[in-house]
């Protein structure tokens, strides 16, 4: 079975800040870990995925997000926060690529100028 | 990669009527998945659409109130029935080795 759980409903920091969403996971066989994010009234987005390959992965609009499996986490990260990010984002896990989807509840960030 | 259209984008239906959402694909995959998200909530797996089978529903969710088609690896079709007010979500679709993995999803609203 698996299951993701995000940590803070709602975070909040100030425009040019660290912007740090957390994500732990659990999984039974080892998972395929990715983050969406969903703008107001929008679809989702894929902003990047995790499958075995680079522990540490970078993707769209300067985010990136690390896999640690002693920690079971994957923990979203943008060095410079803008007002543009400001969304719903979701962490999700898979038993393998191209697999249904298990969702945390999401976070919602606000920038603040 | 491929992409994934979904129609309709958005309807406002009355209460004990059936809508029915499409989701092609523009090339073949394997698995396809419907996604419900309820206002302010996160996505919750409805079921697996399997070409040439039953879809596979997870738990809560029962083929009569959301019946589902596959007729080839290119497209799909959920159906909402008899729908009530708490039926208003947004749907999604969603397929295997799609870059962007979801179509752009249908809110439904039932009134």
């Amino acid at each position: 079975a698996q299951s993701v759980t995000q940590l803070g409903s709602h975070v909040s920091v100030s425009e040019g800040a660290l912007v740090l969403l957390r994500c732990n996971y659990s999984s039974s066989v080892p998972p395929y870990l990715f983050w969406y994010v969903q703008y107001p009234n929008q679809g989702l987005q894929l902003l990047l995925k995790y499958t075995s390959a680079a522990t540490l992965v970078k993707g769209i609009n300067g985010f990136e997000a690390e896999f640690k499996k002693s920690e079971t986490s994957f923990h979203l990260t943008k060095p410079s926060a803008h007002m543009s990010d400001a969304a719903e984002y979701f962490c999700a896990v898979s038993a393998f690529e191209g697999g249904k989807l298990i969702f945390g509840q999401g976070t919602e960030l606000s920038v603040k100028p | 990669s491929a992409v994934i259209s979904q129609k309709p984008s958005r309807d406002i239906c009355q209460r004990g009527t059936s809508l029915t959402i499409q989701c092609q694909v523009d090339s073949q995959v394997t698995m396809m998945f419907w996604y419900r998200q309820q206002p302010g909530q996160s996505l919750t797996l409805i079921a697996t659409a399997n070409q040439g089978s039953e879809a596979t529903y997870e738990s809560g969710f029962v083929i009569d109130k959301f019946p589902i088609s596959r007729p080839n690896l290119t497209f799909s079709t959920l159906t909402v029935s008899n729908m009530s007010p708490e039926d208003s979500s947004i749907y999604l679709c969603s397929a295997e080795n799609t870059e962007a993995f979801f179509g752009q999803g249908t809110r439904l609203t039932v009134v």
